[in-house]
């Protein structure tokens, strides 16, 4: 059971070019959520899947783009990178329902933009 | 939006000793869940402890107790005995009941453990 996993681990990327992040749960959780942290700025929502099948925006969408693969699956996308989007991701899951309280997350991904 | 505020970007504690980390939010919601979260210099996001606001009775394990107070909107973090394994980022986070799926974290607590 490794929980939440994310790759990569570290990335550095130029201005404009493109990546995918990748985060995968083997919880069985219905909810999964990107968040980005970025000093003095706590963690904030960038997009959330509250079931397969479905997306939301968050906090701070712009720029960016995910996909809810399958149940598993919840990837995060940058078209086209900017210096701004340097900061450390991080994906999360939750059961999901009345009673489920707490995300889990991810070892998170250091993007570097230059 | 809810906003979750920490106003004290860095602490320090020695080690054995007590500390408390501050938390205000702004709601205008009843039914709420608030959180604190650990990162230790791993980044690993830990969940510390939980509050459900409709529980009256401050929530506590071991070391670690809160201090929520409805009325002034305030969740503090208190640590007991602290150890050196405490020293991490501690981060306050709020979950609306009725839009359940987005949490809300505030800036994060620096804490320093002094031997």
């Amino acid at each position: 059971n490794a929980g939440v996993t994310q790759t990569p681990k570290f990335q550095v990327l130029k201005t404009g070019q493109s990546m995918t992040l990748q985060c995968a749960q083997d919880m069985n959780h219905n909810s999964m959520y990107w968040y980005r942290q970025d000093p003095g700025m706590g963690l904030r929502l960038i997009y959330y899947s509250a079931s397969e099948g479905t997306t939301d925006k968050g906090e701070v969408p712009n720029g960016y783009n995910v996909s809810r693969l399958n149940k598993r699956e919840f990837s995060l996308r940058l078209e086209s990178a900017a210096p701004s989007q340097t900061s450390v991701y991080f994906c999360a899951s939750r059961l999901g329902g009345f009673d489920s309280y707490e995300q889990y997350f991810g070892p998170g991904t250091r993007l570097t933009v230059t | 939006a809810q906003t979750v505020t920490q106003s004290q970007p860095e602490m320090s504690v020695q080690e054995a000793e007590t500390v408390t980390l501050s938390c205000t939010y702004d709601t205008s919601e009843s039914d709420y869940y608030l959180f604190w979260y650990k990162q230790p210099p791993s980044r690993q996001m830990i969940l510390v402890i939980r509050q459900e606001a409709y529980k009256q009775q401050n929530a506590t394990e071991n070391r670690f107790s809160v201090n929520f107070q409805k009325a002034a909107k305030s969740f503090s973090l208190k640590i007991s005995d602290s150890q050196l394994g405490d020293a991490a980022m501690y981060f306050c986070a709020y979950r609306s009941e009725n839009t359940g799926n987005q949490f809300y974290f505030g800036t994060g607590t620096s804490l320093t453990v002094i031997p």
